[in-house]
C-alpha cells in the first residue's frame, strides 16, 4: 500500500529565501504526483502535476521534481514571500491516475 | 466560473443523527472524491466515483455512504455508525486520470 511522507513537518524562513520541501513515497508505480497548497480552513489548490514520465515541472517561482526510482519529489520555492505561507501537501496517484494518497503536509511560514 | 461547491460550510450533529454533506461541480469532471482531514494529518479517502451510478470505497468508508445519481453531484452521508465523525470534509473532482484536480472549500462537521 502506498505511503507518502513529507519532511519537514514545519518550516519557518525569512522573506526572500529559497527553500525546498521534500516528499517521499513507497511505491514507485505511480501515474503522476501533485503538489497542493492549503490555506487554513480552506480546500486545496493544485500547484503542479508531474506525470510519471516527466522529471520536473515549473510554474513561476515553483519548481517540482520527480525521481521515481528513489521514490522522491521536491518542491522548490524561489524568493519566498509572506503570501507563500500555507501548508503544502504532495500526493502520489495509483498506477491508473485515479486515486491519490496524500502526505501529511509541510506547514510553511515566511516571515516578513 | 467552473468549480466545486460544498455546503454547508459548518455543520453540527447530535449523537445518533445522520447528516448529509453536499458537493456539486460544474467542471464536467467524471471523477469525484470525498476526503476526511483531521488536525495535523493528511487527507484520507472515504469514497470515490468514476462514473454516474458507480462508486467505490476508499480507505475509511465505514460509517459513511454516498450516491452518484448525477454527474454533477456526489453527496456524502455521515451515519450514526461513524464513531468519530468530527473532522474537516473535502470534496474533489478530476478527469479520469487525475488531471484538473479541484477541491471544494470544505465542510467542518462537529458532533455536539
Amino acid at each position: 500500500k502506498q505511503e507518502v511522507t513529507q519532511i519537514p513537518a514545519a518550516l519557518s524562513v525569512p522573506e526572500g529565501e529559497n527553500l525546498v520541501l521534500n516528499c517521499s513515497f513507497t511505491d514507485s508505480a505511480i501515474y503522476n504526483l501533485q503538489w497542493f497548497r492549503q490555506d487554513p480552513g480552506k480546500g486545496l489548490t493544485s500547484l503542479l502535476l508531474i506525470q510519471s514520465s516527466q522529471r520536473e515541472q515549473t510554474s513561476g517561482r515553483l519548481n517540482a521534481s520527480l525521481d521515481k526510482s528513489s521514490g522522491r519529489s521536491t518542491l522548490y520555492i524561489a524568493a519566498s514571500q509572506p503570501g507563500d505561507s500555507a501548508t503544502y501537501l504532495c500526493a502520489a496517484s495509483d498506477n491508473y491516475g485515479q486515486n491519490f494518497v496524500f502526505g501529511p503536509g509541510t506547514r510553511l511560514s515566511v516571515l516578513p | 466560473d467552473g468549480g466545486i461547491t460544498q455546503s454547508p460550510k459548518y455543520l453540527f450533529r447530535k449523537e445518533g443523527q445522520n447528516v448529509t454533506l453536499s458537493c456539486e461541480q460544474n467542471l464536467n469532471h467524471d471523477a469525484m472524491y470525498w476526503y476526511r482531514q483531521d488536525p495535523g494529518q493528511g487527507l484520507r479517502l472515504i469514497y470515490y466515483s468514476q462514473i454516474v451510478n458507480d462508486f467505490q470505497k476508499g480507505d475509511i468508508a465505514e460509517g459513511y455512504s454516498v450516491s452518484r445519481e448525477k454527474k454533477e453531484s456526489f453527496p456524502l452521508t455521515v451515519t450514526s455508525a461513524q464513531k468519530n465523525p468530527t473532522a474537516f470534509y473535502l470534496c474533489a473532482s478530476s478527469t479520469p486520470t487525475g488531471y484538473g484536480y479541484t477541491f471544494g472549500s470544505g465542510t467542518r462537521l462537529t458532533v455536539v
